[in-house]
């Protein structure tokens, strides 16, 4: 069965801390994997799709890597306005699965 | 802003009530979805429509009746909810139905509480 997993479900930095969420998934035919931000009380915020092995997308602070496994977001330097849940989604022939995502806290 | 309108944005409502959510997509896309998402539990999806047409429906009990009279406005009609409803809906839309790679944009929600 298709699995998305995300870990930590919850992380706390220092402003200025970098580290990395991971999105480990396991699915046969994979058209793309996403990423989205979303701010309590709100709707999923579109980052990033990565399509295949090997690509990479940056933007401001953050930077989403994938393997045939797995996909990192790494959040470089991160500030208190980066706090947020970050998602991960996987789509694949004819679904489309989200994780439970991370929580991650910025302290100032 | 998104490109997806949902509204209300929040809604109680009793058991025995009919109220309605609705959302409009000003993206051009073809294909449009309602998401449920509880606390600390993965999005669920619960429609999709393709071209106004239903392509998908995940075992979601009939309380819940969705309507999608042309491809821009979804309506999820809601009747005789109950207190484990409670949550937050989600609307969305992608150029096509989202087994083909495609971005799918989330509207901000509506958060329906059932008392």
């Amino acid at each position: 069965e298709d699995q998305v997993t995300q870990s930590p479900e919850a992380l706390r930095l220092q402003e200025g801390e970098s580290s990395s969420l991971n999105c480990s998934y396991t699915v046969s035919g994979l058209r793309g994997l996403f990423w989205y931000r979303q701010d309590p009380g709100k709707g999923p915020e579109f980052l990033f799709t990565l399509y295949s092995a090997g690509e990479e997308k940056e933007k401001e602070r953050l930077k989403a890597t994938l393997t045939k496994k797995e996909s990192f977001l790494h959040i470089t330097a991160p500030k208190p306005e980066d706090s947020a849940t970050y998602l991960c989604a996987v789509q694949a022939e004819g679904d489309m699965r989200f994780g439970a995502g991370t929580r991650l806290t910025v302290k100032p | 802003e998104t490109g997806v309108t949902q509204t209300p944005r929040h809604l109680v409502m009793g058991m025995t009530n009919k109220k309605s959510l609705k959302c409009e997509q000003h993206l051009g896309h073809n294909a449009m979805y309602w998401y449920k998402q509880s606390a600390k539990k993965p999005l669920e999806l619960m429609f999709v429509y393709s071209l106004e047409e239903r392509v998908e429906n995940n075992s979601v009990p009939s309380r819940f009746s969705p309507e999608c009279p042309n491809s821009s406005h979804l309506f999820l009609h809601l009747h005789t909810l109950q207190p484990e409803d409670s949550a937050l809906y989600l609307c969305a839309s992608s150029q096509e139905k989202h087994s083909s790679g495609n971005t799918i944009y989330f509207g901000e929600g509506s958060w329906l509480t059932v008392v």
